[in-house]
C-alpha cells in the first residue's frame, strides 16, 4: 500500500461546528504532517509529527488541533472556523531522516466555511 | 522560505520535450533536489529526487549542474496530462520538512 487516504474529500461547515479530517497511511512511515492549500497558491506547512509526537507547528490558530492516534493516524480537529480557512488540506507521511522518495500526498480535503 | 527560483509559467507543445528549469544557488551540500507537481486540485505528486548526479526513471530526468546551483527537469515527450504545477524543493536530511515556492505553472498545448 503505497497511498496516503484523506476523508472527507469535500466539506462544507459552519463557523460554529465541530468537525475531524482524517489520514491514514500503511507505508510504515513514522512522520506525517499537515499542510493548507489556498487557491493559485502553494501548499503551506501547519503541523508535523513525528514518531507520533507533534515536533513542527507553524503558528497555527487553536482553532486547528491535530492530533496523531498512532503512527498510521493523522486527525485535525477544526471548531470555529472562519470562511478564510476555507482551502484544500492536505496530509503527508515520509520516513523522518531519509533520503526516499520524500512526502507522500494525499489527494486533499476541500473544506469550505460558511 | 522556499529556497528555489522558478519561472511562474511556461507552455511547451504535445509531444515535444518540457524543460523546467530551477535555481538553487544556495543550496547545502548535503541537501536533496526534488521535484514535485500537482495537478488542478489534487495533491502534490512526487517526480524525481537526485543529489549530485543526473537521474531519470520513468517519469522524468533531472540534470543538476556541477556547482549544483541549478537544476532541469526534463519530460521527454509531454502530453496534455503532464499540465500541472511543478515544483522544485531542495531539503536537506535532518530536521528539515518540505517547503513549497510558487512553482511553474506548465501548460502543454495540442
Amino acid at each position: 500500500d503505497t497511498e496516503v487516504t484523506q476523508t472527507p474529500k469535500h466539506l462544507v461547515m459552519g463557523m460554529t461546528n465541530k468537525k475531524s479530517l482524517k489520514c491514514e497511511q500503511h507505508m510504515g512511515h513514522r512522520a506525517m504532517y499537515w499542510y493548507k492549500q489556498k487557491a493559485k497558491k502553494p501548499p503551506e506547512l501547519m503541523f508535523v509529527y513525528s514518531y507520533e509526537k507533534l515536533s513542527i507547528n507553524e503558528s497555527v490558530p487553536s482553532r486547528f488541533s491535530p492530533e496523531c492516534p498512532n503512527s498510521s493516524l493523522l486527525n485535525l480537529h477544526l471548531h470555529a472556523l472562519q470562511p478564510e480557512d476555507s482551502a484544500l488540506y492536505l496530509c503527508a507521511s515520509s520516513q523522518p531522516d531519509s533520503d526516499g522518495y520524500g512526502y507522500t500526498f494525499g489527494s486533499g480535503t476541500r473544506l469550505t466555511v460558511v | 522560505d522556499a529556497k528555489t527560483t522558478q519561472p511562474p509559467s511556461m507552455d511547451c507543445a504535445e509531444g515535444r520535450a518540457a524543460n523546467l528549469p530551477c535555481n538553487h544557488s544556495t543550496i547545502s551540500g548535503n541537501e536533496y533536489v526534488y521535484w514535485y507537481r500537482q495537478i488542478h486540485s489534487q495533491g502534490p505528486q512526487y517526480i524525481i529526487h537526485g543529489l549530485k548526479n543526473n537521474e531519470t526513471n520513468e517519469m522524468a530526468s533531472l540534470i543538476i549542474t556541477e556547482d549544483r546551483k541549478s537544476s532541469t527537469l526534463i519530460l521527454p515527450h509531454a502530453t496534455l496530462r503532464d499540465t500541472a504545477v511543478y515544483y522544485c524543493i531542495v531539503r536537506g536530511l535532518y530536521g528539515q520538512n518540505f517547503v513549497f515556492g510558487p512553482g511553474t505553472r506548465l501548460s502543454v498545448l495540442p
